[in-house]
């Protein structure tokens, strides 16, 4: 059975760092493309970030340069690093498998809420 | 990074059609044949209805249907049942990007 189980979220000020984790089961993360997904509150869906098999990996402008995506294939499971957190950032998380392709499967979701 | 544009609402009786609209660029909808529709309830994660324009996954009921024309891609559902009342978001494969519509609300009078 396909599971994806997002966890590392919480409050953090603004400024500060998260790392978000997301354990996958059932199929192998290093032979799928990864993303993650974030919708604030109220608010829609907003495609962050998204990671390639072969690696490569890329992100939306208002992330670039303070969040890193990344994976550990032993442990599989994919990373979200968030560093110079803004209030901005506030939402649930939700890591994908396939968000464009048929085979999608979405994680619950994790919340972050960046608050002074 | 303009989001794909969808109307904030819709509403049908039960029984009856709508179709929700998704309009981008060429850049989005109108290049790629990489359109994805999910269905989202309160407080759950998105639930893929169809892929590749107009794929279903299994599960899926027939009475759920894709399409597209130009940059603009288009979800129906027929038949509407209580149950299909939620918000629903359009996705597009942008090139090394992903864009999302702003999401319509669905309601089944």
């Amino acid at each position: 059975e396909v599971q994806l189980v997002e966890s590392g979220g919480g409050l953090v000020q603004p400024g500060g760092s998260l790392r978000l984790s997301c354990a996958a089961s059932g199929f192998t993360v290093s032979n799928n493309y990864m993303s993650w997904v974030r919708q604030a509150p109220g608010k829609g869906l907003e495609w962050v970030s998204l990671i390639y098999s072969d690696g490569s990996t890329y992100y939306t402008e208002s992330v670039k340069g303070r969040f890193t995506i990344s994976r550990d294939n032993s442990k599989n499971t994919v990373y979200f690093q968030m560093n110079s957190l803004r209030t901005e950032d506030t939402a649930v998380y939700y890591c994908a498998r396939a968000v464009y392709g048929g085979d999608s499967y979405w994680g619950q979701g994790t919340l972050v809420t960046v608050s002074s | 990074q303009s989001a794909l544009t969808q109307p904030r609402s819709v509403s049908g009786s039960p029984g009856q059609s709508v179709t929700i609209s998704c309009s981008g660029t060429i850049s989005d909808v109108g290049g790629y044949n990489y359109v994805s529709w999910y269905q989202q309830h309160p407080g759950k994660a998105p639930k893929l209805m169809i892929y590749a324009v107009s794929k279903r996954p299994s599960g899926v009921p027939d009475r759920f249907s894709g399409s597209k024309s130009g940059n603009t891609a288009s979800l129906t559902i027929s038949g509407l049942q209580a149950e299909d009342e939620a918000d629903y978001y359009c996705c597009s494969y942008a090139g090394s990007r992903v864009v999302f519509g702003g999401g319509t609300k669905l309601t089944v009078l």
